[in-house]
């Protein structure tokens, strides 16, 4: 069975530093990832997906992630937050045959001037 | 091009009532998702239509769910009686035909449905 573990329910950062979202997945065959944001009141958004080819996969707002299959992690990075970043973020897991998506619990970033 | 629309925004009822919550697809998109998140947790797979078909039912949790999809167009989720547990964000999403395992899926804004 697949599943999703994302490390820390709540992520502060400062304005302009360093984002990093922990996303570990557990799947028996190769995985197609996605991180999705949700900002307050609306449904979410897809951030960047992981299908195959380039493990770096770059995606909207300046958002990337990397795949790495010898650690089984897909974290989320983006090199200067902003102050409209500030959300929650989920990352999921779905393989080939099987539509659904499997996700994590959630990370919600705060960020702080 | 309008997204996924879900209504009511959020709904407040007596346990052992019924609620039946709506779901509009973007058009043209023929496969239908439904997801819950019970608060703290994970988002969780409910049920996927293709078109009027249900493909894959292996996340409702009992026979108090019944989910329809007239036509392949819009979608219902009733719950019927409601019960404490299944307070909660409902969530829909769709995608086109096709290859749509890895194709991004279009999310509502979901319906908070509280059980008093």
């Amino acid at each position: 069975a697949q599943s999703v573990t994302q490390l820390g329910s709540h992520v502060s950062v400062s304005e302009g530093a360093l984002v990093l979202l922990r996303c570990n997945y557990s799947s028996s065959v190769p995985p197609y990832l996605f991180w999705y944001v949700q900002y307050p009141n609306q449904g979410l958004q897809l951030l960047l997906k992981y299908t195959t080819g380039a493990t770096l996969v770059k995606g909207i707002n300046g958002f990337e992630a990397e795949f790495k299959k010898s650690e089984t992690s897909f974290h989320l990075t983006k090199p200067s937050a902003h102050m409209s970043d500030a959300a929650e973020y989920f990352c999921a897991v779905s393989h080939t045959g099987f539509q659904k998506l499997v996700f994590g619990t959630g990370t919600r970033l705060l960020v702080s001037p | 091009e309008a997204g996924v629309t879900q209504f009511p925004s959020h709904s407040v009822i007596e346990k052992g009532q019924t609620v039946t919550l709506r779901c509009d697809p973007i058009s043209g998109h023929d496969n239908l998702y439904w997801y819950r998140r019970v608060m703290g947790k994970e988002i969780k797979f409910l049920l996927h239509f293709v078109k009027e078909s249900k493909q894959d039912e292996s996340g409702m949790p009992n026979n108090r769910f019944l989910a329809e999809r007239t036509g392949g167009t819009y979608s219902t989720l009733k719950v019927q009686p409601a019960e404490l547990e299944d307070s909660g964000v409902y969530f829909c999403a769709s995608t086109e035909g096709g290859r749509a395992f890895y194709n991004e899926q279009f999310f509502g804004p979901g319906t908070r449905l509280t059980v008093l």
